[in-house]
C-alpha cells in the first residue's frame, strides 16, 4: 500500500491565524481526499482533492475556509483559514489506490489546537 | 444516501474471549464493507473489506467479518481477544459507483487482562 506522510503531525495555533497540512504519497495515486475527526467523534470529509483543478466540497465545508490544492498524482495541501478553537481537530490525508475496490489509506494525521 | 451506525460505543471483553462489534449499514446498491482501527495518536490502519464473494472475509490481525445481507450488517469478530486488540474501530461504506466511503461513529474496544 501507498506511503502517505502528513506534515505537521501536531501543532498549536492562535485564533485568527491560517495553518496548511501537506500530504505527500510515495506513489501516484487516483483520489485524495481530506477528512477531519474531531474531538472523540467520526472521520467526516472535507473535500475530494482533484489533481489539476478545484476540490470538490462536502456540505457544510467551503473553500474559503478550508482552502485544497493537488498540483500533481502525489501531493496534496489542505489549509485551515482563520482558525478558531472549533477548528481543533485531527486532519487526515487518505488516497485510494484502485478504483474498483476503494479502500482508503490514510496518513497519521495531523493534530491542531487552536487556542 | 450510504449510512453506517455502530450501536454500540464500547465493547468490554476479557482476553481470551471471543469478540464481536457490531455494524449495520443502508446503501442503494451493492455495497463495499471495510473495518478499520485507530490506536491512540495514530491514523486509521485498514483492517479487511468486503466487495464480493464468500461472506466471511479474513483481515489483519486475525480479525474476520460476517457479510449478511438480509440484516445489512457487517459484524466484526476474532475468535480469541488480546489486549493489544484494544482500540477504537470504524466501520464504513461505500455505495459502487461513488467513491466517498462513509464511516459510522466508532466504537471503542476494551480487551481486559
Amino acid at each position: 500500500s501507498a506511503v502517505i506522510s502528513q506534515k505537521p503531525s501536531r501543532d498549536i495555533c492562535q485564533r485568527g491565524t491560517s495553518l496548511t497540512i501537506q500530504c505527500q504519497v510515495d506513489s501516484q495515486v487516483t483520489m485524495m481526499f481530506w477528512y477531519r475527526q474531531q474531538p472523540g467523534q467520526s472521520l467526516t470529509l472535507i473535500a475530494t482533492a482533484n489533481q489539476g483543478s478545484e476540490a470538490t466540497y462536502e456540505s457544510g465545508f467551503v473553500i474559503d475556509k478550508f482552502p485544497i490544492s493537488r498540483p500533481n498524482l502525489t501531493f496534496s495541501t489542505l489549509t485551515v483559514s482563520n482558525m478558531s478553537p472549533e477548528d481543533s481537530s485531527i486532519y487526515l490525508c487518505s488516497v485510494v489506490e484502485a478504483l474498483n475496490t476503494g479502500e482508503l489509506f490514510f496518513g497519521e494525521g495531523s493534530r491542531l489546537t487552536v487556542l | 444516501a450510504q449510512s453506517v451506525a455502530q450501536p454500540e460505543d464500547q465493547v468490554n471483553v476479557a482476553e481470551g474471549n471471543p469478540l464481536t462489534v457490531k455494524c449495520t449499514y443502508s446503501v442503494s446498491g451493492n455495497p463495499y464493507l471495510f473495518w478499520y482501527v485507530q490506536y491512540p495518536n495514530r491514523g486509521l490502519q485498514f483492517l479487511l473489506k468486503y466487495i464480493t464473494g464468500d461472506n466471511l472475509v479474513k483481515g489483519s490481525y486475525g480479525f474476520e467479518a460476517e457479510f449478511n445481507k438480509s440484516q445489512t450488517s457487517f459484524h466484526l469478530k476474532k475468535p480469541s481477544a488480546l489486549v493489544s486488540d484494544s482500540a477504537l474501530y470504524f466501520c464504513a461504506v461505500r455505495e459502487w459507483g461513488f467513491q466517498k466511503l462513509v464511516f459510522g461513529t466508532g466504537t471503542r474496544l476494551l480487551v481486559s487482562p
